[in-house]
């Protein structure tokens, strides 16, 4: 079936470092795909989207570019702040309209 | 208030006791999902129903029961809790139709249960 895999973390960067957690993909076809964060004590909330290939989501200073060629949607943000502390999940779109979520990369800013 | 919530946001119970999260949308979305959410596992998703009275089963959905009477409520039940079922459960909603972002979920603020 589809799967997502992403870096473990934690992801340790101290502020204005810059910023890469991996996410591949394994999927049938040309799935819409994901990032999603979640904050200390609360849900997940979508930060970027890619619904084809070689499009590019942004949102708040990250970045996704969605590669076909390698499976991959890797988030990149060029200066990270403290407040970017949270945990980041990968996800997919399956044919079947479900959403199938990385495990997810804790990511700590240190001041 | 607009939006999706969950209720109660905290929970201990023991094991054997029949519990129910509740899920609410204001926002008339066809679609709603259950998700657990656990450290190693990521988020799994336990049931989700594509509309009032239509419901399925997601990747680990024995233990539970859900239902869906109204677009709006989709509540959660264990029927006999288990400490393996002590988790943070997430409710999601999201739309359906090509006008909007497919794919795109609203995520209540999550329950966080625990069975003694």
């Amino acid at each position: 079936g589809d799967s997502v895999t992403q870096m473990e973390g934690p992801v340790t960067l101290s502020e204005e470092a810059f910023l890469t957690i991996n996410c591949t993909y394994t999927a049938t076809g040309y799935p819409s795909l994901f990032w999603y964060v979640q904050y200390p004590g609360e849900g997940l909330q979508l930060l970027l989207k890619a619904t084809k290939a070689d499009d590019k989501g942004s949102n708040k200073g990250f970045e996704a570019t969605y590669r076909k060629e390698t499976t991959s949607f890797h988030l990149e943000k060029g200066s990270v702040q403290v407040s970017d502390s949270a945990v980041y999940f990968c996800a997919l779109r399956d044919r079947d309209d479900k959403i199938i979520f990385g495990k997810g990369t804790r990511l700590h800013i240190l001041p | 208030d607009a939006g999706i919530t969950q209720s109660p946001r905290y929970k201990i119970t023991e094991t054997g006791r029949q519990v129910t999260l509740m899920c609410h949308q204001t926002w008339s979305h066809s679609y709603m999902f259950w998700y657990r959410q656990d450290l190693g596992h990521g988020l799994r998703l336990i049931y989700y129903s594509a509309a009032a009275d239509i419901t399925d089963k997601g990747e680990v959905p024995d233990g539970y029961v859900v239902s869906r009477s109204k677009t709006e409520n989709f509540p959660l039940t264990l029927e006999s809790a288990t400490r393996s079922q002590t988790s943070v459960y997430f409710c999601a909603s999201s739309a359906a139709g090509l006008a909007l972002p497919l794919g795109e979920q609203f995520f209540g603020p999550g329950t966080r249960l625990t069975v003694l």
